[in-house]
């Protein structure tokens, strides 16, 4: 089985600030990397797609790169609406999803 | 527009199963693949598995083989999601989420979710 981990765990941040969340995976899946935003008592949201894709309606702030192992999500300016739970997913084969990290407020 | 509704909450006792429904529309049913993805309270996401409701062909995650078994109605463009023999640690929103099509696709619409709580 294919092993997310993401890191931080938690963050905390201001608005305005830039924020990156990192995301290994055990073993190389290409750009089969999903981010996807989680706010209390929704359900998840994705942001990006295929790694670097940004999803239909989400804001240009949101940024995805990498590929083989290592990913990264960026925010460039976060934004009240911002603080959430962001979670890596990867569709290369079945699907596995990291912990999350949950962006707070400073 | 795409909507995916869940039917609402349950109780249930320990070793007794539950069925949560999730019905599909604004689209063809039979393109998209249909996940479902637990959450305990606090909790990170965990994919089950997924269900092609065109072919009814299924995957499920290892350790819910034998326990989890999705269906789906075409006519009335819905899937399910049995759990059988449940457990207090089985308590959990549960999500049905669309992805596809194509391999590796992700996951853009999601169901409302549908809190199951195990309790004796």
């Amino acid at each position: 089985d294919i092993q997310m981990t993401q890191s931080p765990s938690s963050l905390s941040a201001s608005v305005g600030d830039r924020v990156t969340i990192t995301c290994r995976a055990s073993q190389s899946i290409s750009s089969y990397l999903n981010w996807y935003q989680q706010k209390p008592g929704k359900p998840p949201k994705l942001l990006i797609y295929a790694a670097s894709s940004l999803q239909s309606g989400v804001p240009s702030r949101f940024s995805g790169s990498g590929s083989g192992t290592d990913f990264t999500l960026t925010i460039s300016s976060l934004q009240p609406e911002d603080f959430a739970t962001y979670y890596c997913q990867q569709s290369y084969t079945a699907r596995t999803f990291g912990q999350g990290t949950k962006v707070e407020i400073k | 527009q795409v909507q995916l509704v869940q039917s609402g909450a349950e109780v249930k006792k320990p070793g007794a199963s539950v069925k949560v429904s999730c019905k599909a529309s604004g689209y063809t049913f039979t393109s998209y693949d249909i996940n479902w993805v637990r959450q305990a309270t606090g909790q990170g996401l965990e994919w089950m598995g997924w269900m092609n409701p065109n072919s009814g062909d299924t995957g499920y995650v290892q350790k819910f083989q034998g326990r989890v078994t999705m269906t789906r109605n075409t006519a009335i463009s819905t899937a399910y999601m049995e759990v059988s023999s449940l457990r207090s640690d089985d308590t959990a929103v549960y999500y049905c989420a669309r992805s596809g099509p194509g391999v590796g696709a992700s996951a853009g619409y999601w169901g409302q979710g549908t809190l199951v709580t195990v309790s004796s």
